[in-house]
């Protein structure tokens, strides 16, 4: 079955430190992942993609890897300022004819200051 | 660039009572789709469209009715609501290329 599991479910750092969230996932065949953010009362919004061949890609503060070997990326926040504050899903889209999109739960990120 | 336009925002129902709400996307995307979010839940496919004139069920489909008459307007019928359909529910377009969804700002729906 084809699913996505993210960790943790919840974190709290302090503003200024780094943090890395985790996307495990068993769909086949794969086409890209998706990082989105989820700002409070708002709507997703993609940070960043990532295909089979990509191993890492950064978009400012926000560095995304994938191994698509052992199926798991993640999405590492260098210095995190309070904006960072917010839900980050992974999605994952499969190649097969209907390109489904497969969604984890998210994580719930809490910097404080 | 208004990209996809959900409303109402917010709204509070009695059970057994009709509404819909209204997706409109401004971005030519054939693909279209709405998305329940509930905690603990994620998001969920509730209905989706591939082009004006079709639509298809996805994960929880029931109690929901949808129609594509125009590729830019996906409206989301609940004919009976019930307190189980209190949630926020998203609408999103996508390109069938990349598969990046743009999401609606979102609808409260309370259903008591």
């Amino acid at each position: 079955k084809n699913q996505v599991e993210q960790s943790p479910q919840s974190l709290i750092i302090l503003e200024g430190k780094n943090c890395t969230l985790q996307c495990n996932y068993t769909v086949s065949p794969f086409s890209n992942l998706r990082w989105y953010k989820q700002d409070t009362g708002r709507g997703p919004v993609s940070l960043t993609i990532m295909t089979f061949s990509e191993n890492t890609k950064s978009n400012g503060r926000y560095t995304a890897t994938l191994d698509a070997d052992t199926k798991q990326s993640s999405l590492h926040i260098t210095a995190s300022q309070l904006s960072d504050s917010a839900s980050y899903i992974c999605v994952v889209k499969s190649s097969g004819s209907q390109g489904n999109l497969i969604f984890g739960k998210g994580t719930k990120l809490s910097v404080k200051p | 660039n208004a990209g996809v336009t959900q409303t109402p925002k917010f709204q509070v129902l009695k059970t057994g009572q009709s509404m819909t709400l209204q997706c409109a996307q401004d971005m030519n995307h054939e693909y279209m789709s709405w998305y329940r979010q509930d905690p603990g839940m994620g998001l969920r496919l509730i209905h989706y469209s591939v082009g004006a004139g079709i639509t298809d069920q996805g994960e929880v489909p029931n109690g929901y009715n949808v129609s594509r008459s125009t590729t830019e307007d996906f409206p989301l019928r609940l004919l009976s609501a019930a307190p189980s359909q209190t949630s926020v529910y998203f609408c999103a377009s996508r390109t069938s290329i990349t598969g990046e969804l743009f999401f609606g700002e979102g609808s409260r729906l309370t259903v008591l």
